[in-house]
């Protein structure tokens, strides 16, 4: 039972443009969300968060957004860079500490 | 520097061998866990642990054992690898809360022949 989904498994995009990453979920208990980066042979590192009374949260080129009526949510990268290629995964948590992720996307910023 | 130190990085072992992959962190936090990647399927939760002798079954525990006697070590043990266990493995650590970024390790690369 997946109840974080990422559809897409790769996304390309060029450098300069909008990057949308997207992520699905089930359980609507969850209430705190996440994006993680990973690039190869590291862990993956926070990116950015966003709680469930929120509807977007911004940190500098990077914008996550919820809407919780559709148990959806979002990361917007602009502008994209060739450094921003990694796979990018979806959490989710409630009661607690215990994060649920998703299957991750690969995305990859073409020069 | 803050940091999760997970050892070793590769490991090349038999089917049976007992095995053992520390996790150590520096930041007091109270909260670990451990995660294997597989294509296709993210990130799952093995096992976990809120606190010091508190440990806890995760998404996918089979084959796995675990233990906290400290607060900064949080190995994972692997009584009779089998080769379904190959995975790339992840220990990580944060402050129990609703808002805590989990910190992550470089990763464990294991192949069970």
């Amino acid at each position: 039972d997946q109840q974080v989904k990422q559809n897409s498994p790769s996304l390309s995009v060029q450098e300069g443009r909008i990057s949308i990453l997207n992520c699905d979920y089930t359980n609507s208990m969850f209430d705190y969300f996440l994006w993680y980066k990973k690039y190869p042979a590291e862990g993956p590192t926070f990116l950015i968060s966003i709680s469930s009374i929120k509807d977007k949260n911004e940190d500098g080129r990077f914008t996550v957004f919820l809407n919780k009526s559709a148990k959806h949510l979002s990361l917007h990268i602009v502008p994209s860079q060739p450094g921003d290629s990694a796979v990018y995964f979806c959490a989710a948590r409630f009661s607690g500490s215990r994060l649920t992720f998703g299957e991750g996307t690969q995305l990859t910023v073409n020069p | 520097e803050a940091q999760v130190t997970q050892n070793p990085r590769y490991l090349i072992t038999v089917t049976g061998k007992k095995l053992t992959v520390t996790c150590s962190q520096n930041m007091n936090h109270e909260y670990m866990s451990w995660y294997r990647q597989d294509p296709g399927l993210g990130l799952r939760q093995i096992y976990y642990s809120m606190n010091v002798e508190v440990t806890d079954k995760g998404d996918v525990p089979e084959g796995y054992k675990v233990s906290r006697k400290e607060k900064r070590n949080f190995p994972l043990i692997l009584e009779s690898p089998s080769p379904n266990q190959t995975s790339l493995y992840f220990c990580a650590s944060s402050f129990y809360g609703e808002k805590s970024e989990a910190f992550f390790g470089q990763g464990t690369r294991l192949t069970v022949v």
